[in-house]
């Protein structure tokens, strides 16, 4: 069954590091998107991604972050100067949107910023 | 902004008994999902509700879209400890962003 795979399962940063979480979307799907899931706490929307630009983003997703299609397999998520803060686990998801409008996730980066 | 909550945020029950997450939207959706997160796992989903007062079953599960679309329940019959994991609603206004609820940990007793 495809799935959605996302490198590295865990990244370890200093603060005000750059830092580039990469995910292989499923191979049909047109839509994607980034979530963030600091620990015990709900799952939050950063941004989606349709056609090669950003549909929406939320209020987290300032100008610290930024999103890349770069060859059409892979989807990424650029976080320029983390901060302590940005420590979360990150989440991919694709999906078709078809009316059943399903997302699949990712495994998960667990970022870390020391 | 947008708020997405709810109740209870945990609950322990004993094998075989029913259990039900509530969750209330600030705003009106178009839509909402369900999706269920293991410990240590990722969002799994498990259905999407568009219609008011829709209701859909899968299994020993049962969904419900609330009349005003503000509100909907997830009901799980006789549980297992498979049921075991926390359970998310999100909803959304456009298709494109979903606010996730503050999720319903459940733990099952053998």
């Amino acid at each position: 069954e495809p799935e959605v795979t996302q490198t590295p399962s865990h990244q370890v940063t200093q603060m005000g590091q750059e830092v580039i979480l990469r995910c292989v979307p499923i191979s049909n799907h047109l839509y994607f998107y980034w979530y963030r899931q600091i620990l015990g706490q709900k799952v939050e929307f950063l941004v989606s991604f349709y056609n090669n630009e950003i549909s929406e983003k939320s209020e987290i997703f300032d100008d610290q972050f930024s999103v890349e299609r770069p060859d059409g397999s892979n989807f990424t998520l650029k976080i320029r100067s983390t901060k302590l803060e940005d420590s979360a686990m990150y989440f991919c998801a694709s999906g078709t949107r078809s009316s059943y409008n399903e997302q699949f996730f990712g495994p998960g980066t667990r970022l870390t910023v020391l | 902004g947008q708020q997405v909550m709810q109740i209870p945020q945990y609950q322990h029950v004993q094998e075989g008994e029913d259990f039900t997450t509530y969750c209330n939207s600030s705003t009106t959706l178009s839509n909402i999902q369900w999706y269920k997160q293991r410990p240590g796992g990722h969002p799994v989903f498990l259905i999407q509700l568009v219609k008011s007062g829709e209701v859909k079953k899968q299994k020993r599960l049962t969904f419900q879209f609330g009349e005003a679309k503000k509100n909907s329940s997830l009901h799980i019959t006789a549980t297992q400890t498979t049921d075991v994991g926390t359970y998310f609603c999100a909803g959304s206004n456009t298709g494109n962003q979903f606010y996730f609820g503050t999720g319903t940990s459940l733990t099952v007793i053998p």
